[in-house]
């Protein structure tokens, strides 16, 4: 099945610092999601980016479908910013389909 | 809000017995993916319902069961719990039968003692 892998595992930023997170994966997709889950376990939607380049505020992605890799960066970064953010791509299966996650990129900013 | 709305929120219970979790997608959503979070094991998927229909199964224990109803909210049945079956459970929904778009519940956190 495919591989989805995150860099870094960890990060610890200051407040106001810049950070670039990693998404590789092993095979070519449809469907590639960024997810940011917060201090309270919730699963938020960051981008639906399959391909190309995506900005919502301080936080952009790039999927460079080819290279099978994405890129989340955020900028001028919060405290609020912290939790675990997880790329996702999606695997279709014989009948149906499921997003296959990253172990996941733990980001601590401090204050 | 994302608009999946889980129940319960929270909920303790002892080895040995049956707990089901609850479901409501967003409106006009017909596919439900369930996803087990555990410390171990990181985010995984466990089953895909569409429009009613089982269509794909993940890692899923034979002690596990799931169903879509007919207004299209799901229900995952967990039997004979165990310790390790202690995990942040989340629902999703899609619109069609893609990911494509899929937004998450809040996610039941489940804790067997």
């Amino acid at each position: 099945g495919i591989q989805v892998e995150q860099s870094p595992p960890d990060l610890i930023l200051q407040e106001g610092a810049n950070s670039t997170l990693r998404c590789n994966f092993s095979d070519s997709v449809n469907n590639l999601q960024w997810f940011h889950q917060n201090p309270w376990g919730q699963l938020i939607n960051l981008f639906y980016i399959p391909s190309g380049t995506k900005q919502n505020g301080r936080l952009s992605a790039t999927t460079v479908a080819t290279e099978r890799y994405s890129l989340l960066y955020i900028s001028s970064s919060q405290t609020t910013d912290s939790g675990v953010y997880f790329c996702a791509v999606e695997f279709v299966m014989e009948y149906g389909n499921k997003l296959v996650f990253g172990a996941g990129t733990i980001l601590r900013v401090k204050s | 809000d994302s608009g999946v709305t889980q129940t319960p929120k929270h909920l303790i219970t002892a080895t040995g017995q049956r707990v089901t979790l609850r479901c409501s997608p967003r409106s006009g959503d017909l596919s439900v993916y369930w996803y087990q979070q555990s410390l171990d094991q990181g985010l995984q998927f466990l089953i895909h319902y569409y429009n009613g229909e089982e269509r794909a199964k993940g890692n899923i224990l034979e002690r596990f069961s799931a169903q879509q109803f007919p207004d299209l909210h799901s229900e995952l049945n967990l039997s004979s719990l165990e310790l390790g079956d202690s995990a942040l459970y989340f629902c999703a929904s899609s619109v069609e039968y893609s990911t494509v778009g899929a937004f998450f519940g809040q996610g039941t956190r489940l804790t067997v003692v």
